[in-house]
């Protein structure tokens, strides 16, 4: 199976600020690469797609890049309802994986 | 707007058989792959299988740490999509995700997801 890690595991920040978490796969993945935000008892909700498609209705100040092994997801300016956590999924090969997920709390 | 239902009972013994449903109202069930995904409670995201029936092929991939305990099936004619897991443990004890997948050609993605499942498994 193809193993992601993600980095940090969690980390502390405030409105306003710029966060980045990096994913990276234990082989190339090319670009076949989604991020997902999951919040308290709900569901996960994609927001990127082939590491850098913004899906419909997702803030612009997400962003997602990177290609073969590692990726990042941005956050600009974060705002209060991005606390949460974020995990990365490979669909390059089946099983799909996921990461571990990062938190993102309030500093 | 498509939406996922699922159903099904949240306390199973050990060494028997889970069994989950996912109705889907909004969209035809038999246009794209359905996938289930489980998380025990504070832990990631675990990918269980995925499912695409056509009229002349089935096409089903299963995470393999599930030694095959795990079986998948759609009913069509409902509208519904179903997981099986036999042989249940405490470790899989989780909440159990439906969800459909979008793209294609490996740009795949899951989008929308049920509501989740919590699946206990003690006696």
């Amino acid at each position: 199976d193809i193993q992601m890690t993600q980095f940090p595991s969690s980390l502390s920040a405030s409105v306003g600020d710029r966060v980045t978490i990096t994913c990276r796969a234990s082989q190339s993945i090319m670009t076949y690469l989604n991020w997902y935000q999951q919040k308290p008892g709900r569901a996960p909700r994609v927001l990127i797609s082939a590491a850098s498609t913004l899906q419909g209705g997702v803030p612009s100040r997400f962003s997602g890049s990177g290609s073969e092994t590692d990726f990042t997801l941005t956050i600009n300016s974060l705002q209060p309802e991005d606390f949460a956590v974020y995990y990365c999924q490979q669909t390059y090969r089946a099983p799909w994986t996921f990461g571990q997920g990062t938190t993102v709390e309030i500093k | 707007q498509v939406q996922l239902q699922q159903s099904g009972p949240g306390l199973v013994k050990p060494s028997e058989t889970l069994s989950l449903t996912c109705t889907v109202s909004g969209d035809s069930i038999g246009d794209y792959y359905w996938g289930w995904i489980r998380q025990p409670a504070g832990k990631g995201l675990e990918f269980i299988g995925r499912m695409y029936v056509h009229p002349s092929y089935v096409d089903s991939h299963y995470n393999p740490s599930l030694k095959s305990r795990a079986t998948m099936s759609l009913d069509t004619s409902r509208n519904q999509f179903f997981l099986k897991l036999t042989s249940v443990t405490a470790a899989d004890t989780a909440v159990y995700y439906c969800a459909r997948e979008l793209g294609g050609a490996g740009f795949n993605w899951f989008d929308p997801w049920g509501q989740g499942t919590l699946v206990t498994v003690s006696s």
